[in-house]
């Protein structure tokens, strides 16, 4: 099994452009979610989905856009990058088992934007 | 959801037990304690969990105190390769992972 797999890993964009991040994972589970961490901070909740067809605002929505395009993928679109997106973007997706949650994290990718 | 407090940083020397506190003070009784740990800019890692009774697995232990307001997450033996920043999540199922700014631990040769 792959896990979650993102792509690109790498990315500079100048401000104004725009570009799609891409999320799949392979382990059948419901629920998929977009982070951001800043450099020195936790990670902070974009957006998620709870299941295929449905997408949430999370804590920084702002900027951003979200399609869950089907149970495996799960994509980040950036309409007009801004220096402030500069950042590591981690995908994850969640398996919920007698109640129990976790998360399983993609390797991130790495945006600056000039 | 809970709120945490867990210290900015810690030090631990090799082959020592890490013992890294956790205050959630607002906790439900529905919520379960996550832990959660990133090491340098990789993805989070699961490492344990639990709702009220003490918990061990291959990578940790964790210890609630009886009034659920505080945890403690125990890595036995800990060694370089521990070096990483912890996250301690209190979570009720179906609701969302917010990750606070953790403790960052530095093991000491």
């Amino acid at each position: 099994n792959a896990g979650v797999t993102q792509t690109p890993k790498f990315q500079v964009l100048k401000t104004g452009q725009s570009m799609t991040l891409q999320c799949a994972q392979d382990m059948n589970h419901n629920s998929m979610y977009w982070y951001r961490q800043d450099p020195g901070m936790g990670l902070r909740l974009i957006y998620y989905s709870a299941s295929e067809g449905t997408t949430d605002k999370g804590e920084v929505p702002n900027g951003y856009n979200v399609s869950r395009l089907n149970k495996r993928e799960f994509s980040l679109r950036l309409e007009s990058a801004a220096p402030s997106q500069t950042s590591v973007y981690f995908c994850a997706s969640s398996s919920r088992d007698l109640g129990v949650e976790k998360l399983f994290f993609g390797s991130g990718t790495q945006l600056s934007v000039l | 959801d809970a709120k945490t407090t867990q210290p900015p940083s810690m030090d631990c020397a090799e082959g020592r037990a890490a013992n890294l506190p956790c205050n959630h003070s607002t906790i439900s009784g529905n919520e379960y304690v996550y832990w959660y740990r990133q090491i340098h800019s990789q993805g989070p890692q699961y490492i344990i969990h639990g709702l009220k009774n003490n918990e061990t697995n291959e990578m940790a232990s964790l210890i609630i105190t009886e009034d659920r307001k505080s945890s403690t997450l125990i890595l036995p033996h800990a060694t370089l390769r521990d070096t990483a920043v912890y996250y301690c999540i209190p979570l009720w199922t179906g609701n969302q992972f917010y990750f606070g700014t953790g403790t960052s631990l530095t093991v000491i040769p």
